[in-house]
């Protein structure tokens, strides 16, 4: 069986720091990877995803990732944070052959001024 | 082009009722899935439609059930409403489901069960 789990539920920072959040997996089978993000009252919009190739994935709004595979970790990562990134974030597993996301519990993401 | 969209957005029903939820899916879209996210338990998958035949369920009772129509508009029931089943039911889509591909998902509809 599959799971997520990211390490830290809430993270603050202050605006234009860097930020990191963990997500960690454990799986028999080979998995693709992802990080989505939900903003307030809203559904989730893809981030980044990692399916094969470089570790280092970039996604939008200057989100990358890395993907680790002796640590099975893909740690979500942004060099300069600004007040709109406040939201939740989502790390998520999908076995290769199926179909059902499985996904981490969440982090929450709060940038103040 | 128009992304996933859910109705209703919002959804009040008392314990025992059933309820009926549909999403519709980005054109040219044929695999739907759902999800339920509640603060307790997070998000979990309910079930995947695709060409009309549920192809992947998750570990939920009979109560939910979902259908898939030929245009890939899917539409979840949930029967007996419980006060637990009180959640952000989100639907998502792709084209074929397979492992390449993206979900995206729809704004939800939020459910509460008094």
């Amino acid at each position: 069986a599959q799971s997520v789990t990211q390490l830290d539920s809430q993270v603050p920072v202050f605006e234009e720091a860097p930020v990191e959040l963990r997500c960690n997996y454990s799986s028999s089978v080979s998995v693709y990877l992802f990080w989505y993000v939900q903003y307030p009252n809203q559904g989730l919009q893809l981030l980044l995803k990692y399916l094969s190739g470089s570790t280092l994935v970039k996604g939008i709004n200057g989100f990358e990732a890395e993907f680790n595979k002796s640590q099975t970790s893909f740690h979500l990562r942004k060099p300069s944070v600004h007040i709109s990134d406040t939201a939740e974030y989502f790390c998520a597993v999908l076995p290769q052959a199926g179909t059902a996301l499985i996904f981490g519990k969440g982090t929450t993401l709060s940038v103040s001024s | 082009k128009a992304g996933v969209t859910q109705t209703p957005r919002y959804l009040i029903k008392t314990r025992g009722q059933q309820v009926t939820l549909s999403c519709s899916p980005i054109s040219g879209h044929r695999s739907v899935s759902w999800y339920q996210q509640t603060p307790g338990q997070g998000l979990q998958f309910l079930f995947e439609y695709f060409s009309e035949t549920q192809r992947n369920k998750g570990n939920f009772p009979g109560r939910f059930s979902g259908r898939q129509f030929s245009n890939s508009r899917s539409e979840m029931n949930v029967s007996t409403l419980e006060l637990g089943d009180s959640a952000l039911y989100l639907c998502a889509s792709s084209g074929t489901g397979g492992f390449q591909e993206t979900q995206y998902f729809g704004p939800g509809t939020r459910l509460l069960v008094l």
